[in-house]
C-alpha cells in the first residue's frame, strides 16, 4: 500500500525566485491537505484540495496557490518567495474531503536565500 | 478559532519510565489525532480519536470530547520514541478536513 509521496525532498532557492512542490495521495485517497512547518513550530494549514478544486483555505496570502489533477496527486506553488517562506512543507491526504483520519507525506524541506 | 494547547512543552525520561501527555482545545471537535514526528521530520500516525479510548502496544490514548482534552500515555519508553508529539485537531460543520496543531511536546528518552 503506497503512501503519501512528496517531491522534491529538499530545496534551495533564491528571494523573489518561484517553486513547485509536489505530492502523491495514499492509495484510495482523493483529498490533498498542505500545510507550512517553520522551526520549532506545529503544522499550519495552507490550504486543501478535492475534486479539482480548492475547499479550504488557511490564512495565507495569494502566493500561495495550489493545483489538483485528475489522478489526484496535487502541486503547491508558491511564487516571489520571501526568506519567511522558509519552512518544511507537508502534504496530507485524506478519503472524499472527509474529516476522517489524515497522512501526511515526508516533507519537503525548503531554503529561500 | 480553536486553541490547541499540548502539555509539558519539553519531557526527559529515562528508558522504561511511563509518561502522560495533554491535548486541551477550546471547542468542540470532530477530529483529533496524534502524531509522532521523527527527526526527519515525518508525521506519523499515532491514534484517531475524536472520543473514546485506543491502544496500540505500549502506547493509548483517551479523548474526553465534553471536556475538550486528550491524553496520550507511553509505557515502557524506549529512546525510539523520542521526539516531537503533536495533538492535531479539526472542528466546525463546515470544516472539510483542515487540522489545527498544537505547539507539541518534545520527549527525550535517555538510555
Amino acid at each position: 500500500d503506497a503512501g503519501v509521496t512528496q517531491s522534491p525532498t529538499h530545496l534551495i532557492k533564491t528571494r523573489g525566485q518561484q517553486v513547485t512542490l509536489r505530492c502523491s495521495p495514499k492509495s484510495g485517497h482523493d483529498t490533498v491537505s498542505w500545510y507550512q512547518q517553520a522551526l520549532g513550530q506545529g503544522p499550519q494549514f495552507i490550504f486543501q484540495y478535492y475534486e479539482e478544486e480548492e475547499r479550504q483555505r488557511g490564512n495565507f496570502p495569494d502566493r500561495f496557490s495550489g493545483h489538483q489533477f485528475p489522478n489526484y496527486s496535487s502541486e503547491l506553488n508558491v511564487n516571489a518567495l520571501l526568506l519567511g517562506d522558509s519552512a518544511l512543507y507537508l502534504c496530507a491526504s485524506s478519503f472524499r474531503g472527509s474529516k476522517g483520519e489524515q497522512y501526511f507525506g515526508p516533507g519537503t524541506r525548503l531554503t529561500v536565500t | 478559532g480553536i486553541q490547541v494547547e499540548q502539555s509539558p512543552p519539553d519531557l526527559i525520561l529515562q528508558e522504561g519510565a511511563n509518561s502522560t501527555l495533554r491535548c486541551n482545545f477550546s471547542d468542540s471537535v470532530n477530529n483529533l489525532q496524534w502524531f509522532h514526528q521523527n527527526p526527519w521530520g515525518q508525521l506519523i500516525n499515532l491514534f484517531y480519536i475524536p472520543s473514546g479510548t485506543k491502544q496500540n502496544g505500549r502506547l493509548s490514548a483517551t479523548t474526553v470530547a465534553t471536556e475538550r482534552y486528550s491524553l496520550l500515555y507511553i509505557s515502557s519508553s524506549q529512546t525510539t520514541d523520542s521526539g516531537v508529539y503533536f495533538c492535531a485537531v479539526g472542528y466546525g460543520s463546515s470544516n472539510t478536513g483542515k487540522l489545527i496543531f498544537g505547539q507539541g511536546t518534545t520527549l527525550q528518552v535517555k538510555p
